[in-house]
């Protein structure tokens, strides 16, 4: 059962466009939604994180929109550059061990 | 400071063959995890641990072993490899508190003929 549903599989934008990646959850438990992003031959590396009681956080040109009551939450990257080319993964935690559930990614190209 | 280290980083093993992926922190992190990543399926979690001496599974645990006998060293242990173990595995680290933010290792693919 995949409790975390990541759109879209692959995306290609141009540079200084705007790259939208979203996710969904099942779980109402969870309290905790971090990005991921993964270079090749590289371990994902936290992006940006939420909690579920704020409805959008940003970081640069980084912003997470987040819908409770939709359950659901997407991640912007405002004017995209070739260098943000990467796999990005949305997650959810919950617990004391806080062990994360991955989304399926998505492949992000940015061209030149 | 390293953060988290893995071996190998890559191996081909033959059906049946074991073998242990190894991990390492030197960040003093409590909790540590081994998740596999197969294409356009994201990393599922196998095993995880609070702390030394304490072990529990995880979404995909079947096939694999783990201890963690030191709070620095989380090895991850295949018995009877299937191809089905083909993936790539990433293992990682956080402390206790902070909330989701995982620190992962390079990753070690391994290959089931």
């Amino acid at each position: 059962q995949q409790q975390v549903k990541q759109s879209p599989q692959s995306l290609i934008v141009q540079k200084g466009g705007i790259s939208i990646i979203n996710c969904a959850y099942e779980n109402t438990a969870f309290d905790y939604f971090p990005w991921y992003q993964q270079f090749p031959g590289k371990g994902p590396a936290l992006l940006i994180a939420i909690r579920p009681d704020v409805s959008e956080k940003k970081e640069g040109r980084f912003t997470i929109s987040f819908n409770k009551s939709a359950k659901q939450f997407s991640l912007h990257i405002m004017d995209s550059q070739p260098g943000d080319s990467a796999t990005y993964f949305c997650a959810a935690s919950k617990g004391s061990a806080r062990q994360l559930t991955f989304g399926s990614g998505t492949q992000l190209t940015v061209l030149p | 400071n390293a953060g988290v280290t893995q071996t190998p980083k890559f191996r081909i093993l033959k059906i049946g063959q074991s073998m242990t992926l190894q991990c390492a922190q030197d960040m003093n992190h409590n909790y540590m995890y081994w998740y596999r990543q197969d294409p356009g399926m994201g990393l599922k979690l196998i095993y995880y641990s609070v702390g030394a001496g304490i072990t529990d599974k995880g979404e995909v645990p079947n096939g694999y072993n783990v201890s963690r006998s030191t709070t620095e060293d989380f090895p991850l242990r295949l018995e009877l490899a299937a191809p089905s173990q083909t993936s790539v595995y990433f293992c990682a680290s956080n402390l206790q508190g902070m909330a989701g933010e995982l620190f992962f290792g390079e990753g070690s693919r391994l290959t089931v003929l």
